[in-house]
């Protein structure tokens, strides 16, 4: 399996909180990214990382930010968390891109109430 | 267009072939078929990929269609632990690094 730890796994929040989301990485893959999973909607892409300090954004970026400042940490930020934001988040990597395969962590669970 | 196709559930009996069916029928000329599956609470795990030609790995074959417009995914001995959702997904158009996931086909294998 690859070394993906997301933390933390299960997380309660109010609104207008601040959260952060961390995946970190053990097999020094250059992409990271970061998933969304609600029903009704599959997974949809937040942001991804293509290298120490180079990200971009997602399909659904807005409320969310990113930081990736060490090959192996990705965080993801939500600045004043809102209903709308729960919902199970997934990190990922890959070595070569999503042309070659992607390997998921376990999901991160957060409610915001 | 990246959006793909696949029926909603299925039902296989344990130790028998599963076909799972996709049409992509408008799908590029370089973008690959990729095929991940989601277990119960688990994150989406990479099954096989291809492009024009058949592929076979440990966990499964992809045939593809001449036309690339359908890939079919075979699992040739289904096991309890292959229920799970499985997603055909390409590569979204809008965004080079994301893929498009659907619904998937929800698989359930009876003992």
């Amino acid at each position: 399996d690859a070394g993906i730890t997301q933390s933390p796994r299960h997380k309660v929040t109010e609104t207008g909180t601040p959260v952060t989301l961390r995946c970190h990485q053990t097999e020094n893959h250059r992409y990271m990214y970061w998933y969304r999973q609600d029903p009704g909607h599959g997974l949809r892409l937040i942001h991804y990382s293509y290298g120490v300090k180079d990200t971009d954004k997602g399909e659904v970026s807005d409320g969310y930010s990113v930081s990736r400042s060490k090959t192996e940490d990705f965080l993801l930020t939500l600045e004043s968390a809102t209903s709308s934001q729960t919902s199970v988040y997934f990190c990922a990597i890959s070595e070569f891109s999503i042309r070659r395969e992607l390997f998921f962590g376990e999901g991160s669970r957060l409610t915001v109430l | 267009d990246a959006k793909t196709t696949q029926p909603n559930s299925m039902e296989s009996n344990e130790e028998e072939p599963v076909h799972l069916p996709c049409n992509h029928s408008t799908i590029s000329g370089t973008d690959y078929i990729h095929w991940y599956r989601q277990l119960p609470s688990q994150g989406p795990e990479y099954v096989i990929h291809g492009l024009t030609s058949n592929v076979n790995n440990r966990m499964a074959s992809l045939a593809i269609a001449e036309d690339r417009k359908s890939s079919t995914l075979i699992l040739h001995r289904a096991t309890l632990r292959d229920a799970a959702v499985y997603y055909c997904i390409l590569r979204d158009p809008n965004y080079g690094q994301n893929f498009v996931f659907g619904p998937g086909t929800r698989l359930s294998v009876l003992p």
